[in-house]
């Protein structure tokens, strides 16, 4: 099994342009999760998607969209690219329910938007 | 009310020393804390976890200590290895829609010392 896979892992864009970060899962897990990691700040939650049709916002959304494609699938796009994007990107998949809160993590994309 | 603070935001030590890392909460509905481990270049990683029931958690050189009184709760490493040389993050659960949704403190990098 590979686990949580993201594409790419490094990224560079300039300002105004756009991107889709790739995620999958080959767990079979429900809910997904899209976090950015900034210096000092640990992880915040863009968007999650608790099952295969359905997708939320968590804390930092805005310049974000996301498709849950299928239950493997979740991907991020940025539409209009800006410094402040500028952040290690991880996708995170784990089990609803139950008493198995683990989540499990990607490699990240690290992006630099200039 | 959804915070995780942590503390310190570094840590050196000497191979064989006891690290502590602190982590301090508000909301009261959180209902599981775990650590991640996060090392270079990499996600991160579950390293272990409580539950609120529990004052104590040891697995192998990992300790949590948890006091629910105080809203508080601790990782402590036991004989630290320099390949214990790390970002470590506390969390919190909360429920949401379902789903398991984790508040990440800002990170500790700890540097373990030959």
């Amino acid at each position: 099994n590979a686990g949580v896979t993201q594409t790419p892992k490094f990224q560079v864009l300039k300002t105004g342009q756009s991107m889709t970060l790739q995620c999958a899962q080959d767990m079979n897990h429900n809910s997904m999760y899209w976090y950015r990691q900034d210096p000092g700040m640990g992880l915040r939650l863009i968007y999650y998607s608790a099952s295969e049709g359905t997708t939320d916002k968590g804390e930092v959304p805005n310049g974000y969209n996301v498709s849950r494609l299928n239950k493997r699938e979740f991907s991020l796009r940025l539409e209009s690219a800006a410094p402040s994007q500028t952040s290690v990107y991880f996708c995170a998949s784990s089990q609803t329910g139950g008493r198995s809160y683990e989540q499990y993590f990607g490699p990240g994309t690290r992006l630099t938007v200039t | 009310q959804q915070q995780v603070k942590q503390s310190p935001q570094s840590l050196i030590v000497q191979k064989g020393g006891i690290p502590i890392i602190n982590c301090a909460y508000e909301n009261t509905a959180f209902d599981y804390f775990p650590w991640y481990q996060q090392f270079p270049g990499k996600g991160p990683a579950l390293l272990i976890a409580i539950r609120p029931d529990v004052s104590e958690k040891k697995e192998g050189r990992f300790t949590i200590s948890f006091n629910k009184s105080a809203k508080q709760f601790s990782l402590h490493i036991m004989d630290s290895q320099p390949g214990d040389s790390a970002t470590y993050f506390c969390a919190a659960r909360a429920i949401s829609g379902g789903y398991n949704k984790l508040i990440f403190g800002a990170g500790t990098r700890l540097a373990v010392h030959p």
